[in-house]
C-alpha cells in the first residue's frame, strides 16, 4: 500500500524567503506524485507531477519540485514567497503501473506568509 | 468554458435526512471521484467511476451511495447511515490514461447536518 508523509501541518514564511513543504512518500516502486494548492473554501489546483521522466518538475505560479528515489521524497520549493501563495498544500502519489489512478493524499500543510 | 460545477455550494440537513450532492463536468473525462475532507485529514476517497454505468468503492463508503448513468455527471447521495456527514465534500474528474490521468477537482460543496 502506498502512503504519503508531509511533514509540518502549519509552516510560516516571510514574503520574499524560500518556501520549501516537504513531502516523503512509501511506495515499492517509484509511483507517480502531484502536488495540489487549496484556497480556502474551494477546490484543489494541480500545481505540478511527476511522472517518471525528469526529476526535477516545474510547476505553475514558479513552484518546482524534485523527484529523489533514494530519499523517497518530493519536497515542493518556490525561492519567493508572495503573499498569494497562503494556502494549503497536498502531495499525492498513484501507482505508476496501467489500470491504477488512485490517488493517495497526505495530510495537507498549511502555508502562512508573512509580510 | 471546460470545468467541474459542484452544487449547490453550501447545503444544511437535519439528522436522518438523505441529501444528494451534485458534480457535472464537461471535460470529456472517463473517470469521476468523490472525496470527503475534514480539517487535518487531507482527502479521502469515497466514491470513484472509471466508466458509465460502473464504480467502485473507496476508502470509506459506508453511508454513501453514487450513480453514474452518464459520462457527465456523477451525484453523490449522503444517506442517514453515514455517522458523521458533516464536512466538505469534493469531486474530481480525469482521463483514464497511464500518463494522462492527473485529476481536476470541482470548487467543493460544504454539508452541515444538524
Amino acid at each position: 500500500a502506498q502512503s504519503v508523509t508531509q511533514l509540518g501541518s502549519h509552516v510560516s514564511v516571510s514574503e520574499g524567503a524560500l518556501v520549501l513543504l516537504r513531502c516523503n512518500y512509501s511506495s515499492s516502486v517509484p509511483p507517480y506524485l502531484f502536488w495540489y494548492v487549496q484556497y480556502p473554501n474551494q477546490g484543489l489546483q494541480l500545481l505540478l507531477k511527476y511522472t517518471s521522466a525528469a526529476t526535477l518538475v516545474k510547476g505553475i505560479n514558479g513552484f518546482e519540485a524534485e523527484f529523489k528515489k533514494s530519499e523517497t521524497s518530493f519536497h515542493l520549493t518556490k525561492p519567493s514567497a508572495h503573499m498569494s501563495d497562503a494556502a494549503e498544500y497536498f502531495c499525492a502519489v498513484r501507482p505508476s503501473g496501467a489500470g491504477s489512478y488512485q490517488l493517495t493524499f497526505g495530510k495537507g500543510t498549511k502555508l502562512s506568509v508573512i509580510p | 468554458d471546460g470545468g467541474i460545477t459542484q452544487s449547490p455550494k453550501y447545503l444544511f440537513r437535519k439528522e436522518g435526512q438523505n441529501v444528494t450532492l451534485s458534480c457535472e463536468q464537461n471535460l470529456n473525462h472517463d473517470a469521476m471521484y468523490w472525496y470527503r475532507q475534514d480539517p487535518g485529514q487531507g482527502l479521502r476517497l469515497i466514491y470513484y467511476s472509471q466508466i458509465v454505468n460502473d464504480f467502485q468503492k473507496g476508502d470509506i463508503a459506508e453511508g454513501y451511495s453514487v450513480s453514474r448513468e452518464k459520462k457527465e455527471s456523477f451525484p453523490l447521495t449522503v444517506t442517514s447511515a453515514q455517522k458523521n456527514p458533516t464536512a466538505f465534500y469534493l469531486c474530481a474528474s480525469s482521463y483514464s490514461d497511464r500518463e494522462k490521468n492527473e485529476q481536476y477537482f470541482g470548487p467543493g460543496t460544504r454539508l452541515t447536518v444538524t
